[in-house]
């Protein structure tokens, strides 16, 4: 168990450019999440994978916004045309579907800053 | 929806001193709750659970929560503070009774440890 991984810890980048985010979950976990973390608050969930399939988005998750999990493991979070109000940390969890205990396992984050 | 309050953005105590963080939560269903510890530019680690059972949970580092149905809290504590326990600390409960299980969380609250 090599926990949660996320890549890259930090981006800077200019107004209007894309940028992409990569999660790779623990190996066995089936349930993926994504969550953006803004300064001095909690962190808000934006979607949600069940192996391949999304299956919620949050409302915040603009159509600026697109997330893929193609094969059921690693995960991406694609922010086009990012703006700076995109400014915030990205997290990415995962769970094991059908445990009890309902925990999810967060990786370190991508702070991104946009400028 | 459900939701979470966290009483207190900022805790201040001295090492050796009582930690008390509340927690208050509002849901519709049989809430699932949690406590996370985030160190500075580090992801979400999870302290401590309740979901069922016994409603003192304990949990790493000395800490401990006790789920009160009448009160709708969900307080952590830890008898004797370390310098160690300065961190951000996030209340969080789950969100979807269809068994999803996204979480909604707090907006935080930063614990301080002086000497």
């Amino acid at each position: 168990d090599t926990g949660v991984s996320q890549d890259p810890r930090h981006k800077i980048t200019k107004r209007g450019q894309n940028v992409t985010f990569r999660c790779d979950p623990i190996s066995e976990h089936n349930r993926l999440y994504w969550y953006r973390q803004t300064l001095g608050q909690g962190p808000e969930f934006l979607t949600y994978f069940q192996n391949e399939a999304q299956l919620e988005k949050s409302r915040l998750l603009s159509d600026r916004f697109s997330a893929e999990r193609p094969k059921g493991s690693f995960s991406t979070l694609e922010i086009q045309r990012t703006e700076q109000g995109d400014s915030a940390m990205y997290l990415c969890a995962s769970s094991l579907l059908g445990t009890a205990t309902y925990e999810q396992y967060f990786g370190p984050g991508t702070r991104l800053t946009v400028t | 929806a459900q939701s979470v309050t966290q009483l207190g953005s900022h805790v201040s105590v001295s090492e050796g001193a009582l930690v008390l963080l509340r927690c208050n939560y509002s849901s519709s269903v049989p809430p699932y709750l949690f406590w996370y510890v985030q160190y500075p530019n580090q992801g979400l680690q999870l302290l401590l659970k309740y979901t069922t059972g016994a409603t003192l949970v304990k949990g790493i580092n000395g800490f401990e929560a006790e789920f009160k149905k009448s009160e709708t809290s969900f307080h952590l504590t830890k008898p004797s503070a370390h310098m160690s326990d300065a961190a951000e600390y996030f209340c969080a409960v789950r969100d979807d009774p269809t068994g999803f299980q996204k979480l909604v969380f707090g907006t935080g609250t930063r614990l301080l440890v002086s000497p």
